[in-house]
């Protein structure tokens, strides 16, 4: 069965440092989102992309974040400059409807 | 923006008991999903359920859409359903996913 993954599964990394979180969603599908949640709190959209170009983003979005989808595969979520509260996990989805796929996350420390 | 809350926050069963999850939205909804969050923090995809009733083995849920709510029955609890339960929604044009808070479920064997 397809799935969406994830790498890398686990994130270290200093305060200031840029970060990029690499997911390969669905082959056939078209939209793609990121979420996030910091630790033991619900899970919060960021961001969703469909044709080329970001469709939505929460007020979270802000000029720090961005979203590339460089190739036919990869989709990717660029921190520019990490914080500390930065710190959570991050999850990539997928779909071509409604029903959303989402991969097993990346965990990201900043330290 | 459409509003979820899930009830009850914490739920701690004894091996074998039934439970029924709930989950309240404020808007109409064109998608409803259950997740189980494992102990390493995946999401598990449990059930997609705008409406209706649907069962995969242990676990059924049940979508009201007209009332605005949705069910997770699970029968025969094991340690291993041990997790947060969420409950997450889009509504209107939107396709991003909003999500409860959860339900933490604790199986003691």
């Amino acid at each position: 069965e397809p799935e969406v993954t994830q790498t890398p599964s686990h994130q270290v990394t200093q305060m200031g440092q840029e970060v990029i979180l690499r997911c390969v969603p669905i082959s056939n599908h078209l939209y793609f989102y990121w979420y996030r949640q910091i630790l033991g709190q619900k899970v919060e959209f960021l961001v969703s992309f469909y044709n080329n170009e970001i469709s939505e983003k929460s007020e979270i979005f802000d000029d720090q974040f961005s979203v590339e989808r460089p190739d036919g595969s990869n989709f990717t979520l660029k921190i520019r400059s990490t914080k500390l509260e930065d710190s959570a996990m991050y999850f990539c989805a997928s779909s071509d409807s409604y029903e959303q796929y989402f991969g097993p996350g990346t965990r990201l420390t900043v330290t | 923006g459409i509003q979820v809350e899930q009830s009850p926050p914490d739920l701690i069963l004894q091996e074998g008991a039934n439970s029924t999850l709930r989950c309240n939205f404020s808007d109409s909804v064109n998608n409803l999903q259950w997740f189980h969050q494992n102990p390493w923090g995946q999401l598990i995809n449990l059930f997609y359920i705008p409406s209706g009733t649907k069962q995969n083995g242990r676990l059924s849920a049940t979508t009201v859409a007209t009332e605005r709510y949705s069910l997770l029955y699970i029968s025969s609890s094991q340690t291993t359903d041990s997790g947060v339960y969420f409950c997450a929604v889009s509504g209107g044009s939107n396709y991003k996913l909003t999500f409860g808070k959860g339900t933490l479920l604790t199986v003691n064997p």
